[in-house]
Parts: structure tokens; C-alpha cells; sequence
């Protein structure tokens, strides 16, 4: 199995400022069709969890341009710039390249 | 527009039986791949099982043997059959289409509590 490791675990960031949570797998997550699986999500408190970022930077529909993806092989970031209130929540990494996918533990992010 | 709808979550006893379905509009199951991912309470996510568009089927091996995912073209459902409940199998359960893609869709969630 893939295991996904996320740090920090806990990120309290002042409004405005930026924050970066990292993730590594356990081995590459490139498809030999050039993708890599790795997606970003956002679980904000008493909801389902969202997709901000698809194939490591690629941005999901209706996501602000302050959320970005970046990373190869092993190693990803998912940055946020100017952290808004409405972004608290826990951010997870999962990989989609093979079964049984896997979730990272989760960061949570909070208001400082 | 997409929905998914989840539903079959409530009380059930260790060693007993469930089905939940999820019920999708805008969208036709056999065209896509529908993920059960679950929640532990105040835990992570946890992939469960996949069935993908061509009718392959994959399965944690937590629950393998025990979880058995299935779609219905018929009635455009997806079904996740629970046998041999554990108590570690509490939690909140997703149903998912085409988990980390472009647009991925996630529902909101059934409650399945195992407890004597």
C-alpha cells in the first residue's frame, strides 16, 4: 500500500499571511499516462469534504487562485496565500494511482 | 446538476448486517466510478471500495470479505452490502464519483453506528 504522510499536523496561521502543508508518498505516484494522482482536499467543520486540487496543481472548479498545488515524484505542497477565515477546516492528500487509494492524516488549519 | 444521495445508516449490532445505497442524479453510474470512503468519528478518511465504469471491483482489505460494492444500471444506484459488522466500522459513510478527479463529487454522508 501507498502510505501518504502530511505535516503539520496542526497549522494555526494568522489571516492574511500564507501557510504550506506538505505531503509524501511512499513511492511515485506517476501513471504511465503521465498523470500524477495526487489530489488535495479541504473538510471544513460539519461538511463533506471538497476537492480543491486534482493531479497535484490543477485547480478544481470554483477554487480560489490563493489555494496551489506543487510537487513530483514523492514529495507535494499545497500553499494557501492570504489565509481567509473561511479556509479553517482539515486539509488531507490522498492518491489516486492505485487501490487501495489512501488518505493522509489531515492537517488541520486554524485561525492564529 | 450532480447530487449523490446516501442512504441505509442507522444502529446496527456486531456481527449483523446493512445495505446502504447512494442514489446519484445527474449522472449515470456505468459512466463513472463510485467510491465509498468512510469516517471514523473524529478520525480521517478511509477509502473503502471502488467499482469502476467498466464493473471492476476493488475493496479495502479492512472490510474484504465482509463489504461487498455492487451498481444497478436499472435504477442508476450503487450499493455497499455490510455483513459481519465490527464495531471499528462506525463511522460516517461517503459515497464518492471518480474520487481525486477533475470532478470528483462527494455526498453528505450516512451514519453507520455498530454497538451492542
Amino acid at each position: 500500500d501507498i502510505v501518504m504522510t502530511q505535516s503539520p499536523l496542526s497549522l494555526p496561521v494568522t489571516p492574511g499571511e500564507s501557510a504550506s502543508i506538505s505531503c509524501r508518498s511512499s513511492q511515485s505516484l506517476v501513471h504511465s499516462n503521465g498523470n500524477k494522482y495526487l489530489a488535495w482536499y479541504l473538510q471544513k467543520p460539519g461538511q463533506s469534504p471538497q476537492l480543491l486540487i486534482y493531479f497535484v496543481s490543477n485547480r478544481a472548479s470554483g477554487v480560489p487562485d490563493r489555494f496551489s498545488g506543487s510537487g513530483s515524484g514523492t514529495d507535494f505542497t499545497l500553499k494557501i496565500s492570504r489565509m481567509e477565515a473561511e479556509d479553517v477546516g482539515v486539509y488531507y492528500c490522498m492518491q489516486g494511482l492505485q487501490t487501495p487509494y489512501t488518505f493522509g492524516q489531515g492537517t488541520k488549519l486554524e485561525i492564529k | 446538476e450532480v447530487r449523490l444521495v446516501e442512504s441505509g445508516g442507522g444502529l446496527f449490532h456486531p456481527g449483523g448486517s446493512l445495505r446502504l445505497s447512494c442514489t446519484p442524479s445527474g449522472f449515470t453510474v456505468t459512466d463513472n466510478y463510485l467510491s465509498w470512503v468512510r469516517q471514523a468519528p473524529g478520525k480521517g478518511l478511509e477509502w473503502v471500495s471502488v467499482i469502476y465504469s467498466g464493473g471492476s471491483i476493488y475493496d479495502a482489505d479492512s472490510v474484504k470479505g465482509r463489504f461487498t460494492i455492487s451498481r444497478d444500471s436499472s435504477k442508476n444506484t450503487v450499493s455497499l452490502q455490510m455483513n459481519s459488522l465490527r464495531a471499528e466500522d462506525t463511522a460516517v459513510y461517503y459515497c464518492v464519483r471518480n474520487l481525486g478527479l477533475s470532478v470528483d463529487y462527494w455526498g453528505q454522508g450516512t451514519l453507520v453506528t455498530v454497538s451492542s
